[in-house]
């Protein structure tokens, strides 16, 4: 089925471990997102991913980097996980940035950092 | 900056009841609106959007209409089923910006009894 993949869907890390969070979407989309969602906050924006080549930080972008690798996937690292980022990572696409398209999701990977 | 206020949650309502979740937003200009809806272990999906003042958004038997005056864009159903339960996310979209990126609310937890 089309849409956004993302892998894993479950992680532990020990704090200090790196990792990378994989997403691609088969849809053609330009535009790709990575969010954190936490309990009573929402999602929150990490970084962006505006068209192939491209990528911006978003509203919580201290402690990851991003990849945009080609026009399907667009991944997350965390190179020294902390236990504040234990959280539900949600990756996203859209098909352009224009303002009334709206986001495809994944289903998410939730990362437990002990 | 942009912002979103949800009603607090959680929302417990008895089948065929009627549903209201609050929304209100501050934006400069006139974002366009969005609803999203979580189903327990998946990721968000698009449920209804609004481009602009006076727009009705429709989907599923839910209903939102974007209120300039009271910069508002509440959901509704008439009459609710078990299968609603879910979480429900507000959202907007700076038109201004280049990227048009998300904001979204807290999130409203709902759960119907049958």
């Amino acid at each position: 089925n089309a849409g956004v993949t993302q892998t894993p869907k479950f992680q532990v890390l020990k704090t200090g471990q790196s990792m990378t969070l994989q997403c691609a979407q088969d849809m053609n989309h330009n535009s790709m997102y990575w969010y954190r969602q936490d309990p009573g906050m929402g999602l929150r924006l990490i970084y962006y991913s505006a068209s192939e080549g491209t990528t911006d930080k978003g509203e919580v972008p201290n402690g990851y980097n991003v990849s945009r690798l080609n026009k399907r996937e667009f991944s997350l690292r965390l190179e020294s996980a902390a236990p504040s980022q234990t959280s539900v990572y949600f990756c996203a696409s859209r098909p352009r940035t224009g303002f009334d398209y709206g986001y495809t999701f994944g289903s998410g990977t939730r990362l437990t950092v002990v | 900056g942009d912002s979103v206020t949800q009603m607090e949650g959680p929302v417990t309502l008895s089948e065929e009841a009627f549903l209201t979740i609050n929304c209100t937003y501050t934006a400069t200009g006139y974002p366009s609106l969005f609803w999203y809806v979580q189903y327990p272990g998946e990721g968000l999906q698009l449920l209804l959007k609004a481009t602009k003042a006076d727009d009705k958004g429709s989907n599923k038997g839910f209903e939102a209409t974007y209120r300039k005056e009271t910069t508002s864009f509440h959901l509704e159903k008439g009459s609710v089923q078990v299968s609603d339960s879910a979480v429900y996310f507000c959202a907007l979209a700076p038109k201004e910006t280049s990227g048009s990126r998300l904001t979204f609310g807290e999130g409203t937890q709902l759960t119907v009894n049958p």
